[in-house]
């Protein structure tokens, strides 16, 4: 079974400057989130879309982040403008639509560079 | 207000021996548990859970304990070997809302010795 897929892996941007992360999650699972991992930090939930229904986006900022989940499977997450803040890696995850499950596969990240 | 923590950044042991890694949770409608290990350059892997109904679940060298009156969890590594030398996180989710949601620690930092 493939595993949960992200690109680009690395990202360099200056500040102010736009960037897009793609994930595709693994094949049938309805749930996809994307986190926010500052380093030295625990992932923070930034979305979370069940199909393509946004559930949780209450840590999204939303001035500068935009993500959406095409059909129901692959998403995309946008900042524009970017801040030095931004500096992270950007984890992608999903979960099969099953009662009582709550496990989630990551994806192996993209680490987001604002100079 | 953090809602999971994991107090102890890092932790070094012998090959061989017992790790002990913490968690601690403050919000009282959690009602499971995960722990997920973490290599560098690579996303988190789901490791072993348990739910509020239970005190302990074991899987192989791995054994997490909860004790809700507490709101503590500790996953304890038996032997340790070291290839298990990551990052942990531990996880807390409410299991009826937001369905599969869950709240991170910070990560403890393990290594292992030879």
């Amino acid at each position: 079974e493939a595993g949960v897929a992200q690109s680009p892996r690395y990202k360099i941007i200056e500040k102010r400057q736009s960037v897009a992360f793609w994930c595709n999650p693994i094949s049938g699972h309805a749930t996809l989130y994307w986190y926010q991992q500052i380093l030295g930090q625990g992932p923070k939930l930034l979305i979370q879309f069940q199909n393509n229904g946004v559930v949780d986006d209450s840590q999204l900022p939303k001035d500068r982040f935009s993500a959406e989940r095409l059909k129901g499977v692959d998403s995309t997450l946008k900042i524009q403008p970017a801040k030095l803040e931004d500096s992270a890696v950007y984890l992608c995850a999903s979960s099969p639509l099953w009662a009582g499950v709550t496990e989630q596969f990551f994806g192996p990240g993209t680490r987001l560079t604002v100079l | 207000d953090q809602q999971v923590k994991q107090n102890s950044p890092s932790l070094s042991v012998q090959e061989g021996r017992i790790s002990i890694l913490n968690c601690d949770y403050t919000n009282s409608m959690f009602d499971y548990f995960l722990w997920y290990k973490k290599y560098p350059a690579e996303g988190p892997t789901f490791l072993i859970s348990i739910s509020s109904i239970k005190d302990k679940n074991e899987d192989g060298r791995f054994t997490v304990f909860l004790n809700k009156s507490a709101k503590h969890l500790s996953l304890h590594i038996v032997p340790s070997q070291p290839g298990d030398s990551a990052v942990y996180f531990c996880a807390a989710s409410e299991r009826n809302t937001n369905a599969g949601k869950s709240t991170f620690g910070d990560g403890t930092t393990l290594t292992v010795k030879p």
